[in-house]
């Protein structure tokens, strides 16, 4: 079975500051990985994903997650953050041969003006 | 282009009703899961259908049930709530059960 660490439960940070979101994960075969953002009383909404391929991946708002295998991460950053950036933040993994997600346990992120 | 579906909102439930909540999904998506998010937890896998099957289900009793209609939309059954069934139910569809998942607002249910 798979599972997920987030290592920070809360990261409050100042507006126009760097962030990094941590997630590391467990697996014995490949799998997916995946960001979920979740404002609150919504959805989660897809942050960005990687497949396959380069191991930098981007979303359209700034924020870029990049695969380590050797280290199992996938940590999720962005070099400056918004006050609209305050939410939760999911890490998620799949295998790639199975249905299931398997969900950390969320970090909120507070981003202080 | 409207994205996945759940209703109703919000549910308010006594100990041992039965409840039901329902899902649409993603126009072109033909593949649905059901997800449990206790309050401050990651969501937790319930099961998934495809073609009005159940594919794969996570750990969960046999109190939770489910179904999945020609049309593709489904529907989540739960019998003898429990107060530890209070969560927000999230429903995710995709194609053919691959790995991008959509996810739908979600249903609050309260147990009281």
């Amino acid at each position: 079975a798979q599972s997920v660490t987030q290592l920070d439960s809360q990261v409050p940070v100042f507006e126009e500051a760097p962030v990094e979101l941590r997630c590391n994960y467990s697996s014995s075969v490949s799998v997916y990985l995946f960001w979920y953002v979740q404002y609150p009383n919504q959805g989660l909404q897809l942050l960005l994903k990687y497949l396959s391929g380069s191991t930098l991946v981007k979303s359209i708002n700034g924020f870029e997650a990049e695969f380590n295998k050797s280290q199992t991460s996938f940590h999720l950053r962005k070099p400056s953050v918004h006050i609209s950036d305050t939410a939760e933040y999911f890490c998620a993994v799949s295998e790639r041969t199975g249905n299931q997600f398997y969900f950390g346990t969320g970090t909120s992120l507070t981003v202080i003006p | 282009d409207a994205g996945v579906t759940q209703s109703p909102t919000h549910l308010i439930k006594t100990r041992g009703q039965q409840v039901t909540l329902r899902c649409s999904p993603k126009s072109g998506h033909d593949t649905v899961s059901w997800y449990q998010q206790a309050l401050g937890q990651g969501p937790q896998f319930i099961f998934q259908y495809y073609e009005e099957e159940e594919r794969q289900r996570g750990n969960f009793p046999d109190r939770f049930s489910g179904h999945q209609f020609p049309n593709y939309s489904s529907e989540l059954n739960v019998n003898a709530l429990l107060l530890g069934d209070s969560a927000l139910y999230l429903c995710a569809s995709s194609f053919q059960g691959r790995n991008e998942q959509y996810f739908g607002p979600g249903t609050r249910l309260t147990v009281t």
